[in-house]
């Protein structure tokens, strides 16, 4: 079965410290993954997708499929980076997306 | 990037009544739109998959005749709670994927908040 797995619904840091949102799945195929953010009153936006393996916003998140893990990490965390971030995978067949349960991560000043 | 738009963002409705809400795509054809629940502080839960000029096909829980998907056209889908109910009261989520960026991106809707008396 799909599934999505983040841990952590609340992670809280201080400003300048470094960050990592947990994020496991479980895909009987290949897998095709995504992380989404919401900030405050905003639609769901995509951040980056593994494909890419690009930097958005000072944010990277590598795939290891051994341990079928997808983190989110940046080294140094901002105040704008307080939002909610939700990993996802993707059906190739169906193209449907399948959402973790979404940490809110806090940059406090 | 593609822009998805719902309507109406909110809708306050009295218990029994029927609402209708409306998912666009802007500049883009989407045969497949998704429709998504999101409860408060919660994670999205997929409620099913509009396929334009077909049956929706729907998740396992979700009730087909409670949530009516109608797909007519390639920039339209509309979901309808049929006999809405308190509990129904929601934010419901619509997304498509521009095919044409063939990455598997999804671009979402605002999302539209129901409320039921």
């Amino acid at each position: 079965a799909q599934r999505v797995t983040q841990p952590e619904k609340l992670l809280s840091v201080f400003k300048g410290a470094p960050v990592e949102l947990k994020c496991n799945y479980s895909y009987s195929g290949s897998p095709e993954l995504f992380w989404y953010v919401q900030y405050s009153r905003q639609r769901l936006q995509l951040l980056l997708r593994h494909i890419s393996r690009e930097s958005i916003k000072g944010f990277t998140a590598d795939l290891n499929k051994g341990e079928t893990s997808f983190h989110l990490k940046k080294p140094f965390a901002q105040e704008e980076d307080s939002a909610m971030y939700y990993c996802a995978l993707s059906s190739s067949n169906t193209g449907k997306l399948i959402f973790g349960q979404g940490t809110t991560l806090q940059v406090k000043p | 990037g593609a822009v998805v738009s719902q309507h109406p963002s909110r809708v306050i409705c009295k218990s029994g009544t029927s609402v209708k809400i409306e998912c666009r795509s802007l500049d883009f054809q989407a045969t497949t739109m998704f429709w998504y629940r999101q409860f408060p502080k919660q994670s999205l839960m997929l409620m099913a998959t509009s396929n334009e000029g077909s049956k929706a096909t729907y998740e396992q829980g979700v009730e087909k005749d409670k949530f009516l998907i109608n797909h007519a056209s390639l920039t339209l889908s509309t979901l309808t709670v049929t006999s809405a109910h308190p509990e129904d009261s929601s934010f419901y989520i619509c997304s498509a994927g521009d095919r044409r960026g063939n990455t598997g991106e999804l671009f979402f809707g605002e999302g539209s908040r129901l409320t039921v008396l």
